[in-house]
């Protein structure tokens, strides 16, 4: 059964970087079948697609963050990160990793999201 | 990129059919195939309905559809039941090699 399950610290402070892990169980990030990315949702608001990265290495961001996002990859831990610099209040959501079927617009698996608060 | 329209809210009685559009540009959903339907209740985590426009999971009922004309893609559900009563997010590939998503529409079962 794949599971993926978001870790990180939940209240970050304006202006620092928000960090995130996603790990990843039953079922390897490097598999050619699948991308893995971050989707985020703002308190009462609607999903946001972050990024998401390609088992050949590259990476594709929203370009309204581009600037500040950075997806890496652990292949040894099986686990994926995010990086979002300069968070301001209005980063502040619940983020959700998540797994693609490659040449689908399928996300067939979530975690269970993650809320981070960006406060002083 | 602009978020793709969805209508805020929809609502319909039990046993009745709905609709839900998700409108982008030729740059999007008019693009490729590649649109999907997500369910998501108060606290939950979203759940894939459809996928390429007209596929449907395993598991998910087929009182659930999907279709594109254009730029714009829909989703019906039909025999409308009180637990369809959720939020739902249309997602798109784009000519940029990125995602995006419609800002959601909120299904009420009257």
């Amino acid at each position: 059964q794949l599971q993926l399950q978001e870790s990180g610290p939940g209240l970050v402070k304006p202006s620092e970087t928000l960090s995130l892990t996603c790990t990843v169980a039953g079922d390897s990030i490097t598999s050619s079948s699948y991308n893995w990315g971050w989707i985020r949702q703002p308190p009462g608001k609607g999903l946001e697609w972050i990024g998401n990265f390609y088992y050949s290495g590259s990476t594709y961001y929203n370009p309204s963050l581009k600037s500040r996002v950075t997806i890496s990859v652990d292949t040894s831990n099986n686990q994926f990160s995010l990086k979002l610099n300069s968070v301001t209040a209005a980063d502040t959501a619940v983020y959700y990793c998540a797994r693609r079927g490659v040449g689908t617009s399928s996300v067939d698996y979530w975690g269970q999201g993650t809320l981070v608060t960006v406060s002083s | 990129q602009s978020a793709l329209t969805q209508p805020a809210s929809v609502s319909g009685s039990p046993g009745q059919s709905i609709t839900i559009s998700c409108t982008g540009t030729s740059s999007d959903v008019g693009a490729y195939n590649y649109v999907s339907w997500y369910q998501q209740h108060p606290g939950k985590v979203p759940k894939l309905m459809i996928f390429d426009v007209s596929k449907r999971p395993s598991g998910v009922s087929n009182r659930f559809s999907g279709s594109k004309s254009g730029n714009t893609a829909s989703l019906t559900i039909s025999g409308l039941q009180a637990e369809d009563e959720a939020d739902y997010y249309c997602f798109s590939y784009t000519t940029s090699s990125t995602w995006v998503f419609g800002g959601g529409t909120k299904l009420t079962v009257l």
